[in-house]
């Protein structure tokens, strides 16, 4: 199966900073079927970025996806205090799907 | 608009059965694959399996073949997720999750307690 590396595990910013999140694959991401969610407490998970790169529906420009094959990074530019939470990348191009263990962004 | 809602919770003894369902409205339930995905408490998300509606295709992950039964009832829009014996270990958030493009849309999660 297809392992995801997610780092750092814990990220310490301040409101407006950028976040930069990586997101490894053991193996190469299939047509780079690379997902991101970002959970808060007591929430389900919320879909972000879809095909590495695209932002899905509702979702701030503020967040961006990028990579390919291996290596995916998800950037939020401008931080603001509604985005800081546990951050996930799933693969679905194999199966069987799996997740990263996720980066969690905290308040510096 | 698309909709999973999920099953109450439960608390159950070890060796007991479950079957929690998530039914699904606001989209054609037979044409996208829906499936469940585990949190452990305080832990991160991980991959149960998922199934095809419009012809029962199922697929699990490693650590959960022959440990639950997923399955689906399409008159009614319906996925379920089953035990026959469970386990303290398994205590957790289910969720269930519509696949698209990655999980587009989640169930609320339902808390399954397993205690003694």
């Amino acid at each position: 199966e297809t392992v995801l590396t997610q780092s750092p595990g814990t990220l310490s910013l301040s409101p407006g900073e950028r976040a930069t999140l990586s997101c490894r694959a053991s193996q190469s991401v299939s047509s780079n079927n690379l997902a991101w969610y970002q959970q808060k407490p007591g929430q389900a998970p919320r879909l972000l970025i879809y095909g590495a790169a695209s932002r899905a529906t509702g979702i701030p420009e503020r967040f961006s996806g990028s990579g390919s094959g291996t290596d995916f990074t998800l950037t939020i530019n401008r931080l603001e205090a509604e985005d800081f939470a546990v951050y996930y990348c799933q693969q679905y191009g194999t199966l069987p799907y799996t997740f990263g263990q996720g980066t969690k962004l905290e308040i510096k | 608009e698309v909709q999973l809602v999920q099953s109450g919770a439960e608390v159950k003894k070890p060796g007991e059965s479950l079957k929690i369902s998530c039914k699904a409205s606001g989209y054609r339930f037979t044409n996208d694959w829906i499936g469940w995905v585990r949190q452990m408490p305080g832990k991160g998300l991980e991959w149960m399996g998922i199934i095809y509606p419009g012809d029962s295709s199922t697929r699990y992950g490693p650590s959960f073949q022959g440990q639950v039964t997923i399955s689906a009832d399409k008159s009614i829009s319906t996925a379920y997720l089953q035990w026959s014996s469970l386990k303290a270990s398994d205590t957790a958030i289910y969720y269930c999750a519509r696949y698209t493009y990655g999980i587009d849309y989640w169930g609320p999660g339902t808390l399954v307690t397993v205690s003694s």
